[in-house]
């Protein structure tokens, strides 16, 4: 399709295992957004990179939390040794500017047991 | 203090009611601002943009008063299909691009 997409589209991991989400953002788009979702709050900022460049990281909420968008389309954020409290839904959201309106990706749902 | 804060409701209203959100938000320096709605394990998506002049999209209201650093969404014949979370949402400061700042969400039930 023509829309956001993200996988997978669940994932489970233990706690202190590594989890890698993928975001392909609509074709074109040079800004992406990554957000955490936990149940029953709205989304939270967590970067924003234009093409290949990561200009806010300011969100991450540790050094575990790692994005990266190598040739300024795909991007993958990584959680390393993760924790119960990164259970929840990180959405990737693209544009074609930084401020067009941004479209999201239905989302991974992370559970960590 | 949240930077955006909106009652979680619900709100449980009958078809054809007329309901009205509110949000606050906290940064007087905020340049633009949004109503998001986000079905059950969906994706936000945006429902309009909430100028100081106030706009409306059919059945929907949207009002900003800076003054008071709040946000309104009104939504008259309330359908089934209405049914969903409204997420007010800011983007703070001129950043250079939209670092949005979500509330929590308003949840509405229309019923028959």
């Amino acid at each position: 399709g023509a829309g956001v997409s993200q996988s997978p589209r669940y994932k489970v991991a233990k706690r202190g295992q590594d989890v890698a989400l993928r975001c392909d953002p609509i074709s074109g788009h040079v800004s992406l957004f990554w957000y955490q979702q936990a149940l029953g709050q709205g989304p939270e900022f967590l970067t924003y990179f234009q093409n290949e460049a990561q200009l806010d990281k300011s969100g991450l909420p540790s050094d575990r939390f790692f994005a990266e968008r190598p040739e300024g389309s795909v991007s993958t954020l990584k959680i390393q040794r993760t924790q119960q409290e990164d259970s929840a839904v990180y959405l990737c959201a693209s544009t074609s500017s930084g401020y067009q309106p941004q479209h999201f990706g239905d989302g991974t749902r992370l559970s960590i047991l | 203090r949240k930077e955006v804060e909106q009652d979680p409701g619900p709100f449980n209203v009958p078809e054809g009611a007329t309901v009205a959100f509110n949000c606050t938000y906290s940064n007087s320096a905020s340049q633009s601002f949004f109503w998001y709605r986000q079905d059950c394990r969906k994706e936000p998506k945006l429902l309009m943009s909430v100028y100081s002049s106030g706009n409306e999209d059919g059945r929907f209201t949207a009002q900003l008063n800076r003054a008071s650093q709040y946000i309104s969404l009104l939504i008259r014949d309330s359908k089934l299909s209405d049914s969903a979370t409204y997420l007010c949402v800011v983007n703070p400061a001129n950043t250079g691009f939209q670092k949005l700042v979500f509330g929590t969400g308003t949840r509405l039930l229309v019923s028959p």
